[in-house]
């Protein structure tokens, strides 16, 4: 099966610096990469996603960019805020075989003030 | 649409006890999704549904978790008996489901599940 791994577990930033995000997977089938922001005590909730047709997508102050060759995906925000701390988890899904997410450990990221 | 609905939203209970999660998917999703989440393991996918039907349970975690979706805008997960471990928050996530093109998945609020 699919396997996904996530780096860093933790990351600080001073407000206004970007943060990058890194994720690999395994399987070369996989065809959906969405992100997922979780705030404390919330559930998750998609930011952005990208499928395997395209290589980059942006989405104001955060984009994703995806490299199908080496299978790794990166999450990326510029001018970080401090409403951006919070956890955040990437995935990877076949979308012809049912649509399960596979999801990383998650990055628990801290925008300092 | 109300989105994806969880009930209870929290449940404390002693082991060996029966838990009974409920979750109502959004009208017109064909996939529902059961996760469990801990600071150890993460989120964890348990099992997953298709136009109501089972298609992937092997990330229950024994025979004393069990998930049924009787139609298609209900489902409950069934933890028979309940031990201490067993402590997290539970959630439903829907999507439109496979095929559809649409392939985000929903969270419900989730259930915080204690067990003492």
């Amino acid at each position: 099966g699919e396997n996904v791994e996530q780096h860093p577990s933790t990351l600080s930033v001073q407000e206004g610096d970007s943060a990058v995000i890194k994720c690999t997977y395994s399987d070369s089938a996989s065809n959906y990469f969405p992100w997922y922001k979780q705030e404390l005590g919330k559930r998750p909730q998609l930011i952005i996603d990208i499928r395997s047709n395209v290589g980059e997508k942006k989405d104001q102050r955060i984009a994703v960019t995806l490299n199908k060759t080496a299978k790794h995906f990166s999450l990326h925000i510029t001018e970080t805020q401090p409403e951006d701390s919070a956890v955040y988890f990437c995935a990877a899904s076949r979308t012809n075989t049912g649509n399960q997410f596979y999801f990383g450990t998650g990055t628990s990221l801290t925008v300092i003030p | 649409d109300a989105g994806v609905i969880q009930s209870p939203r929290h449940e404390v209970t002693e082991m060996g006890q029966e838990v009974t999660l409920r979750c109502k998917p959004i009208s017109g999703h064909n996939s529902l999704f059961w996760y469990r989440q801990t600071m150890m393991r993460g989120l964890e996918l348990l099992i997953y549904f298709n136009n109501n039907v089972p298609i992937d349970d092997s990330g229950m975690p024994e025979d004393r978790f069990s998930a049924k979706m009787p139609n298609a805008s209900f489902s409950t997960l069934k933890i028979q008996p309940s031990e201490p471990r067993d402590s997290a928050v539970y959630f439903c996530a829907s999507s439109m489901g496979a095929g559809t093109g649409e392939y985000e998945q929903y969270f419900g609020p989730g259930t915080r599940l204690t067990v003492t």
